[in-house]
């Protein structure tokens, strides 16, 4: 079963600290993982995106990495800002079939002053 | 300003009514997608198109329904048939399936 597992569920830092954001996935055949960035009451924004024969992906503060082999991603996140408090959300594409994205169900994210 | 638009922002709705979800994007791009997401629960597929006039049923289709009469607007009904409607819904496109999806700012639908 096509399925996509991140942690901590939530997560509480103070500003200014780095983190790091976990994400097991079993998605077959693979193609791509996405980390997208979602605001409360928002839509979800892109971060990133690796396709299997890329290891690292650097957004800015954020950067993405990709084990192909143990099928694990992880989002690290340097020098939080408040701006950062959202929920993360970890999205593997299978690259076969139609419209497969599976979404995780993200790590919410507090950055306290 | 490209993007991808949803309305109304905050929707409720009374029991045994339908309700249409508005969704419209000038990004030209072929493939749209209704989402919902509960809390605790990642993203799950209601609908998909890939192109005009073409829509398939995702993973939890059953109670609502859609349209897909122009590329650029792909409306969401929640009928009186959905048991437990009370969620935010999220559109997204992108410009062919199974390449990166742009999503809308969210529709949040209550029933009263």
């Amino acid at each position: 079963k096509n399925q996509v597992e991140q942690s901590p569920q939530s997560l509480i830092i103070l500003e200014g600290k780095n983190c790091t954001l976990q994400c097991n996935y079993t998605v077959s055949p693979f193609s791509n993982l996405r980390w997208y960035k979602q605001d409360t009451g928002r839509g979800p924004v892109s971060l990133t995106i690796m396709t299997f024969s890329e290891n690292t992906k650097s957004n800015g503060r954020y950067t993405a990495t990709l084990d192909a082999d143990t099928k694990q991603s992880s989002l690290h996140i340097t020098a939080s800002q408040l701006s950062d408090s959202a929920s993360y959300i970890c999205v593997a594409q299978a690259a076969s079939g139609t419209y497969k994205y599976i979404f995780g169900t993200g790590t919410r994210l507090k950055v306290l002053a | 300003d490209g993007g991808i638009t949803q309305s109304p922002k905050y929707l409720f709705r009374k029991e045994g009514q339908n309700v249409t979800l508005s969704c419209e994007q000038n990004l030209n791009h072929d493939a749209m997608y209704w989402y919902r997401q509960d809390p605790g629960q990642g993203l799950r597929l209601i609908y998909y198109s890939q192109i005009v006039n073409d829509f398939q049923k995702g993973d939890i289709a059953e109670g609502y329904s859609v349209s897909r009469e122009k590329k650029e607007s792909f409306p969401l009904t929640v009928t009186s048939a959905q048991k437990n409607p009370t969620a935010f819904y999220l559109c997204a496109s992108s410009p062919q399936e199974n390449t990166e999806a742009f999503f809308g700012q969210g529709t949040r639908l209550t029933v009263v």
